[in-house]
């Protein structure tokens, strides 16, 4: 099926571990984005990718890292995980632009013990 | 810096009824307005959009309203249904990015 698919679909790390997230997308989309979901928080842009070979900080981009491999794959990465970075990390893509919708992952549940 | 603001947080209505999502937005450059819904252990769906352009648009049992000079939008949900429980995000587009609103729980009650 056409969409957003993220790996791994649950995680847990211990304090100091690192990880990637991957996302991968076949809509042929340019922008791409990923999100974190905490509880009362909503959901808040850790990094985005406008288009192909372009990154770019979103709101809360401390202690992560983005590479946006190819025009359908988009990683993030935790070099150093902490507990504060437990959370549902969501993936998503779009049509380039500012007026699309975006396609959401189905998640990633990491915790950080 | 920008921000939405959406309520309520939660709401429950009888199945049949009606239900009233309201946001508010505070950068006025903001002209594409996204209404997603989630699902427990999904991701957020889009279910309607509105563009700065239009003042309302239906589709089905759902539209969305927006007032531009208030910076107000709303999402209605008429009929009801069981079906309809779930978390619904608003969010406002000025550039590549959204800001998305803290959600709403909506149970819709048998």
């Amino acid at each position: 099926n056409a969409g957003v698919t993220q790996t791994p679909k649950f995680q847990v790390l211990k304090t100091g571990q690192s990880m990637t997230l991957q996302c991968a997308q076949d809509m042929n989309h340019n922008s791409m984005y990923w999100y974190r979901q905490d509880p009362g928080m909503g959901l808040r842009l850790i990094y985005y990718s406008a288009s192909e070979g372009t990154t770019d900080k979103g709101e809360v981009p401390n202690g992560y890292n983005v590479s946006r491999l190819n025009k359908r794959e988009f990683s993030l990465r935790l070099e150093s995980a902490a507990p504060s970075q437990t959370s549902v990390y969501f993936c998503a893509s779009s049509e380039e632009g500012r007026s699309y919708g975006y396609t959401f992952g189905s998640g990633t549940r990491l915790t950080v013990v | 810096g920008e921000n939405v603001e959406q309520h309520p947080s939660t709401l429950s209505v009888q199945e049949g009824d009606s239900a009233v999502i309201k946001c508010t937005y505070s950068d006025s450059a903001s002209n594409y307005f996204p209404w997603y819904k989630q699902e427990l252990g999904k991701g957020p769906q889009l279910i309607i959009d509105i563009r700065s352009n239009v003042g309302e648009k239906k589709d089905q049992r759902i539209a969305v309203t927006l007032n531009k000079t208030a910076k107000h939008f709303s999402l209605h949900i008429t009929e009801t249904q069981p079906e309809d429980s779930a978390v619904y995000f608003c969010a406002a587009s000025a550039t590549y990015k959204y800001i998305f609103g803290t959600g709403t729980r909506l149970k819709v009650l048998a």
